[in-house]
């Protein structure tokens, strides 16, 4: 079973602050996912990559597939951004389909 | 498209009743899950159907737990009987393609007292 790990669990950071938020996880995958969780609950996909980096806005998501982990990060902090990030990845025994979800992190931007 | 959608948002229940959540994907969407979210457990896939065919329901918690797609719109998960450990929020996600990014509807909040 692929193990994903999150650090760190929460991030409480100023406006404007530059935020780095990691994943590791233990098998070898096709793709990663991170998603966003509002406070209110809601979750959108943000990205899924497999290798290199993507850029949507002020969001940056990098892989290093040798070393099974990414990043993702926020440029510009602003309170909006405030949301617990979920870092995803296939299950070692499934397809990739069969998700496995890390912990999350809670990150609080202060305005 | 309206999204994902789910029905209701929030569920209060007394032990022992049958729960029914409901979900209709995105058109055009292959693949449905159903996830449940809990605070000591995260996020954890409980079942995905492609082209209405469930294909792993191994984390399905229990027998009292069952999920249907009896088409391409429609998806049920029914918790009988409920008991308080599933209170919990209870999405529903689609896809177009497996392995592609899932769209997630609103989640359903379960409480069963």
């Amino acid at each position: 079973k692929n193990e994903v790990e999150q650090s760190p669990q929460n991030l409480t950071a100023q406006e404007g602050e530059f935020i780095t938020i990691n994943c590791s996880y233990s098998v070898g995958i096709s793709a990663l996912h991170w998603l966003q969780q509002h406070p209110g609950g809601g979750i959108v996909s943000l990205f899924m990559l497999s290798s290199g980096k993507k850029k949507h806005g002020r969001l940056i998501a990098t892989i290093n597939i040798q070393e099974k982990h990414s990043s993702l990060h926020i440029t510009a902090s602003h309170p909006r951004d405030s949301a617990v990030y979920i870092c995803a990845v296939p299950g070692a025994q499934g397809g990739s389909e069969k998700l496995v979800f890390g912990k999350g992190t809670k990150l609080t931007v202060n305005p | 498209d309206a999204g994902v959608i789910q029905s209701p948002r929030h569920e209060v229940t007394e032990m022992g009743q049958e729960v029914t959540l409901r979900c209709k994907p995105i058109s055009g969407h292959d693949y449905l899950f159903w996830y449940r979210q809990t605070m000591m457990r995260g996020l954890e896939l409980l079942i995905y159907f492609n082209n209405n065919v469930p294909i792993d329901d191994s984390g399905m918690p229990e027998d009292r737990f069952s999920a249907k797609m009896p088409n391409a719109s429609f998806s049920t998960l029914k918790i009988q009987p409920s008991e308080p450990r599933d209170s919990a929020v209870y999405f529903c996600a689609s896809s177009p393609l497996g392995g592609t990014e899932a769209f997630f509807g609103q989640g359903t909040r379960l409480t069963v007292v």
